[in-house]
């Protein structure tokens, strides 16, 4: 069965740091692969999406980047975090090409807080 | 754009009550549609979901019809538990490159024993 791994759960960092949020799919092979933040109290931003290795699109710029080292591995990063990266950071996969029959899948989530 | 709009919450009920949270959207093309679900301090589950017009969705009690005339794609359930107490989300899914998924804002539900 395919699962989705996120971590850290959570996660609390000071203003300037770096950051490194992984995410990991077993199960499957070549799956869409996404993240998504969610702000206190409001709905989700998709912040990027990747279909293969190395291909990543960008939804918003900002202080954020994403790669896909491997077919199955995400990972979120920043060099320097912002007060305003606080949120709740949402990994989710999917074999959707088109139609949407099958949704997404999302792990359990990293709550990030920058003080 | 495309685009989602939920009720804005919270919803507070009473266990058994009747459920209504209200959903449009705007989108080019024949998006499918989901409603997630979100317990706290968890990930989104898929809950229901339909890919054309007039199809029904339905999981756990809840149900969904997919209404292109309206473009609306309402989450009901006939009698809510406590158990139920979560946020909701609808979603669009576009049918492009990523298949990427839009989410409505979210509507907290609270049911009271």
């Amino acid at each position: 069965s395919q699962t989705i791994h996120q971590w850290p759960a959570t996660l609390v960092q000071p203003v300037g740091s770096p950051l490194s949020l992984e995410c990991t799919v077993e199960g499957t092979s070549n799956p869409n692969l996404y993240w998504y933040r969610q702000a206190a109290g409001r709905g989700l931003q998709l912040l990027f999406y990747s279909v293969g290795i190395g291909q990543i699109s960008s939804e918003v710029p900002q202080n954020l980047s994403a790669s896909r080292p491997q077919d199955r591995q995400f990972i979120l990063s920043s060099k320097k975090l912002l007060l305003s990266d606080s949120g709740f950071y949402l990994c989710a996969w999917s074999v959707e090409r088109t139609g949407g029959t099958y949704g997404y899948t999302f792990g359990s989530g990293t709550r990030l807080t920058v003080v | 754009g495309d685009s989602v709009t939920q009720m804005e919450g919270p919803v507070t009920l009473s266990e058994e009550a009747f459920l209504t949270i209200n959903c449009t959207y705007t989108a080019t093309g024949y998006p499918s549609l989901f409603w997630y679900v979100q317990y706290p301090g968890e990930g989104l589950q898929l809950l229901l979901k339909a890919t054309k017009a007039d199809d029904k969705g339905s999981n756990k009690g809840f149900e969904a019809t997919y209404r292109k005339e309206t473009t609306s794609f309402h989450l009901e359930k006939g009698s809510v538990q406590v158990s139920d107490s979560a946020v909701y989300f609808c979603a669009l899914g576009l049918n492009t490159g990523g298949f990427k998924t839009i989410f409505g804002a979210g509507t907290r539900l609270f049911v009271k024993a």
